[in-house]
């Protein structure tokens, strides 16, 4: 079945330091596409980053930068030199495509990022 | 418009009471998904369409829920005799197409609490 575990709930770290969020999937699929998804305490869900599975680059944005191994199913996520307005739940979610052609996102239960002053 | 429009932000009903919600796409794009979120972050897929047309409803709890996307109009998700375990964030998304690889675009959500 296909998975996203986010194993980690909260973290909290003070400003300037480097956080990592861990995100590992399961997935049957040869083809598969991964995201990043941020949800400030406002509430919306705001769009990060998407991965296929056939592009094992890591990708830096910023000081955000994400590391996608496909050895061991992972797709983490740093952001480097925190600030409080990084403090939000982040989300990794797994693009499952049915057998019928649809597909919707499988998400993590996420993780809880509060960075301190 | 720009970005997924939902309405209302909140919503509170009595048990029981009928709650219906709205969600206007991104301009140009076909396909629409509803989400619950509950307790715990955890994301529960409902149901998606494809313009006007049912493309997965896989995850619609078929008793009580129901959902439209009509053109001109904004889609709606209605629950009939909400039930307290129907509280929740329900998210709606859009994307221009219905493959994996197109990201989903969220709206704000709309808070239901049911009392």
């Amino acid at each position: 079945a296909q998975k996203v575990t986010q194993a980690q709930t909260e973290i909290s770290v003070v400003e300037k330091e480097d956080v990592t969020l861990d995100c590992v999937y399961e997935t049957r699929d040869t083809t598969y596409y991964l995201f990043w998804y941020k949800q400030p305490p406002s509430g919306e869900l705001v769009f990060l980053i998407r991965r296929n599975s056939f592009d094992e680059q890591n990708e830096i944005s910023g000081r955000y930068s994400w590391n996608f191994q496909k050895s061991t199913s992972s797709f983490n996520f740093t952001i480097t030199a925190s600030q409080v307005v990084d403090s939000a739940v982040y989300f990794c979610a797994l693009s499952e495509i049915t057998t019928s052609g649809t597909y919707k996102y499988i998400f993590g239960t996420g993780t809880r990022l509060k960075v301190l002053a | 418009g720009e970005e997924v429009a939902q309405t209302p932000k909140h919503l509170v009903r009595g048990e029981g009471q009928k709650a219906k919600l709205y969600c206007a796409p991104i301009k140009g794009h076909s396909y629409v998904f509803w989400y619950q979120q509950v307790l715990k972050n955890e994301f529960k897929f409902l149901i998606s369409f494809q313009n006007e047309n049912v493309f997965d409803e896989t995850g619609m709890p078929k008793e009580r829920f129901s959902a439209k996307c009509l053109p001109n109009s904004p889609c709606s998700l209605e629950i009939q005799a909400t039930k307290l375990e129907d509280s929740a964030v329900y998210f709606c998304a859009s994307s221009q197409a219905g493959t994996g690889k197109n990201i989903q675009y969220f709206g704000a959500g709309t808070r239901l609490s049911v009392l």
